[in-house]
Order: structure tokens, then sequence, then C-alpha cells
């Protein structure tokens, strides 16, 4: 199975701030990374696909990059309504794994 | 718009199975692939295995090969996770999720509303 090893596990950061998050894979895995949102007691919503593509509705704040084994998420000015858990996933190889989750507070 | 509603939450007692269903609305069922994702309680997310409706086809993840069957009913656009040999690790959210990869590397868009299974006795 492909390992997932995302960082930092929490971050606290001010309203305005810009959070970066990252994301590692154990193998190359081309452009087959996600990342999804997930607020308390709610399914994960899906914000990026394909390591850089903004999935549709979702604010342009949000953005992905990178390929093979090492990605990044940011949001540039960080919101109160950004508050949640970040998982990032590849889909590359089955089975389909995800990092072990970024929790997001407000400092 | 696409909609993933799921049935109700479970207690068993360790030992029995559990059937989980995910009754899609809004698309065409036939081109979706499904996947069954679980949460234990403030742990992170874990894949479980996946149908892929059209082609009737099912794969999963080695952890859960042989306790796991994943089945759909493309009649009621309905997929099922049958989880059997419970024990109480598999206390968990369990979430599916539709992709339109038709077996090819894709995307979650949408997701279920999860199903909290409780396994005690």
């Amino acid at each position: 199975d492909i390992q997932m090893t995302q960082s930092p596990s929490s971050l606290s950061a001010s309203v305005g701030d810009r959070v970066t998050i990252t994301c590692q894979a154990s193998q190359d895995i081309s452009n087959y990374l996600n990342w999804y949102q997930q607020k308390p007691g709610k399914a994960p919503k899906l914000l990026i696909y394909d390591a850089s593509n903004l999935e549709t509705g979702v604010p342009s704040r949000f953005s992905g990059s990178g390929s093979g084994t090492d990605f990044t998420f940011t949001i540039s000015s960080l919101q109160p309504e950004d508050i949640a858990t970040y998982y990032c996933q590849q889909y590359d190889n089955l089975p389909d794994t995800f990092g072990q989750g970024t929790k997001l507070e407000i400092k | 718009q696409v909609q993933l509603v799921q049935s109700g939450a479970e207690v068993k007692k360790p030992g029995s199975s559990v059937k989980v269903s995910c009754k899609a609305s809004g698309g065409t069922f036939s081109s979706y692939t499904i996947s069954w994702v679980r949460q234990a309680p403030g742990q992170g997310l874990e894949w479980m295995g996946r149908i892929i409706p059209i082609l009737g086809i099912a794969n999963y993840a080695q952890k859960f090969q042989g306790r796991v069957t994943i089945t759909a009913d493309k009649s009621t656009s309905t997929a099922y996770m049958e989880l059997s040999s419970l024990r109480s690790e598999d206390t968990a959210v369990y979430y599916c999720a539709r992709d339109l990869g038709g077996g090819a590397p894709a995307p979650f868009d949408y997701w279920g509303q999860g199903t909290l299974v409780t396994v005690s006795s």
C-alpha cells in the first residue's frame, strides 16, 4: 500500500494567515492526489483534485500543487469557516490511502 | 442534484454482521463507482473497497478481504456494504462516496452522510 505522510498533524493560525499543509507519498503517484475538508460530524468535502484542480464551487483561496511524491495544499487567507480537518488522498493505486489529517484551528 | 443517502445507525454484537445501504439519486447510477470509507472515533479515513455497478466488479482493501462484501442493485440505485465478524474495533462511521472513473482513478466528489456502526456487547 502507498503510505501518505501528512504534516503538520495540527496547526493554529490567525484569520488572514497563509496556511500550508504538505503530503508526501511513499512512491510516485503522478498527480493522483486529492485534498478534502472535513468539519466535525460531517462527511469529507472534495476541495482539490488531480493535485492542483479546484473543485467547482470551492473558493479560490484554496489551492494545491505538486507531483510525484511531494504535494502542498495552501489556504491563501484563512477564514473562520475554514476551521476543519484536512486530508490528502492518493488514488493512483488501490487501495486508496489517506494522510493522517491536519486539524486546523484559529489562533 | 446528486445525493447519496445512507441507512441509519446500527448497534451490533461482537461476531455479528452489519449491512449498510447507500441510495443514489440525481444522476446515472450505472456510471458511478461507489467506494466505502470508514472513520473510527477521533481517527482518520480508511478506504475499505468499492464497486463498479456497470461492470459488476468489486475491489477490497486487503485488510478487509474475506470480511467485507460490497454489492449494488442497479434497479434501485443502491449500493450495500456488509461487514461480518464484527469486533469492537469496527466501531466507526461508515461513508459511501461516488466517483465517475468507471474503475479508472477519479476523486470522490459526492459522499453520503455517514452511518454510525457501534459494536458492543
